[in-house]
């Protein structure tokens, strides 16, 4: 069965300073691989993915991901937070030619002032 | 506007009593599915659907039922709750049912069965 870990299920930091959410799977076939955000109150919404090509994938806010096939990890970073990132992040996986999801237990991210 | 809804949001219920939490999206998506979100387990799929009438289990279907007679609707089914479905329950859809899709979720149900 597939499993994603994500370490920290907590990550209290500063604004302006840099942070590092990680996340490893478990697979030994191809894997699409995603971070999702949620925000309070709130339903998951896409953050960034990794399909094929170039193994750093950034988004629209920010927030970079680099797949590492050799250790299996996806990490998510960002260098610099502000206050309105606070959130709980989700990785997720998406295992080539099935249908299923899994996701990992997810990281909360409390950015302070 | 794109969007999947849940209905309803929040929802107390006793052990035994049937309930139904209808999920809909208006994107034409031919993939949807249900999650359940749980502290420190973050989120287990429960079951998903390809099209109509083509359903399939996920990782924790006990207990649950699903129909997809329409391509838009996809309600989930607790014929009898137990206290252990206490749960925040989210509805997903994706365009296809390839794992390479973004799935847009709905905004959430919070179960408690007492």
């Amino acid at each position: 069965a597939q499993s994603v870990t994500q370490l920290d299920s907590q990550v209290p930091v500063f604004e302006e300073a840099p942070v590092e959410l990680r996340c490893n799977y478990s697979s030994s076939v191809s894997v699409y691989l995603f971070w999702y955000v949620q925000y309070p109150n709130q339903g998951l919404q896409l953050l960034l993915k990794y399909l094929s090509g170039s193994t750093l994938v950034e988004s629209i806010n920010g927030f970079e991901a680099e797949f590492n096939k050799s250790q299996t990890s996806f990490h998510l970073r960002k260098p610099s937070v502000h206050i309105s990132d606070t959130a709980e992040y989700f990785c997720a996986v998406g295992r080539i030619n099935f249908n299923k999801f899994y996701f990992g237990s997810g990281t909360k991210l409390n950015v302070k002032p | 506007e794109a969007q999947v809804t849940q209905n309803p949001r929040y929802l107390i219920t006793v052990t035994g009593k049937k309930l139904t939490v209808t999920c809909s999206q208006n994107m034409n998506h031919e993939y949807m599915s249900w999650y359940r979100q749980d502290p420190g387990l973050g989120l287990r799929q429960i079951y998903y659907s390809m099209n109509v009438e083509v359903t399939d289990k996920g990782d924790v279907p006990e207990g649950y039922k699903v129909s997809r007679k329409e391509k838009r609707n996809f309600p989930l089914i607790l014929e009898s709750p137990s206290p252990n479905q206490t749960s925040l329950y989210f509805c997903a859809s994706s365009y296809s049912g390839t794992t390479a899709d973004t799935q847009y979720f709905g905004p959430g149900t919070r179960l408690t069965v007492l």
